[in-house]
């Protein structure tokens, strides 16, 4: 089954702080995608990236930065000194084949960067 | 490329009352997905279409609850005789076949009272 754990509900740091959001998930396909999501107080859920199964380098846009690991199944996101703008709700997802063209959420992270 | 729209906002009915979300997606996607959201949960799978065609729902998703997208462009989802537990965040996402990446709205915000 297709699963999608985030552990930390939430996370509070003090601005300029890094800080890491864990994602670990659950497939029996071989071949999947694995997204994070970021949901400010608007509520409109914006893309931040998408990872292919295949592509296990990591990457990094700016002060975001994403560790891919097959090994131990997951796709952590780092957000290097944060900002009070980077507060908002993140999720992790997957899609794989045997979901078709769902995709599956974790519960998400709460991140408050306090000023 | 104007985002995906959703209204209403925000919707307040009563329980048993028969409520109706409207989605426009980005003009090019061609599929369209509806997802749940509900406090401290992640958004929740409820049906796509591809075009006009609905090609998968959620086993969560009750008789009551009924999408259409008649033209492939714009969705409607309808909830027939509301309950309280259907209240909730009701996210719209479109996409292109072969990208795999939505767009979601802003949501419709649902209770019932």
């Amino acid at each position: 089954a297709q699963k999608v754990t985030q552990a930390q509900t939430e996370i509070s740091v003090v601005e300029k702080e890094d800080v890491t959001l864990d994602c670990v998930y659950e497939t029996r396909d071989t071949t999947y995608y694995l997204f994070w999501y970021k949901q400010p107080p608007s509520g409109e859920l914006v893309f931040l990236i998408r990872r292919n199964s295949f592509d296990e380098q990591n990457e990094i846009s700016g002060r975001y930065s994403w560790n891919f690991q097959k090994s131990t199944s997951s796709f952590n996101f780092t957000i290097t000194a944060s900002q009070v703008v980077d507060s908002a709700v993140y999720f992790c997802a997957l899609s794989d084949e045997n979901t078709g063209n769902q995709f599956y959420f974790g519960t998400g992270t709460s991140l408050t960067v306090i000023p | 490329d104007t985002g995906v729209s959703q209204n209403p906002r925000h919707k307040i009915t009563k329980r048993g009352q028969n409520v109706t979300f409207r989605c426009d997606p980005i003009s090019e996607h061609n599929r369209l997905y509806w997802y749940r959201q509900t406090l401290g949960q992640g958004p929740e799978f409820l049906t796509y279409f591809q075009n006009e065609a609905q090609l998968e729902k959620s086993r969560l998703l009750s008789d009551r609850f009924s999408a259409e997208r008649p033209k492939g462009s714009f969705s409607t989802l309808e909830i027939q005789r509301t309950e309280q537990g259907d209240s909730a965040m009701y996210l719209c996402a479109s996409s292109l076949v072969g990208v795999e990446k939505l767009f979601f709205g802003s949501g419709t915000q649902l209770s019932v009272l």
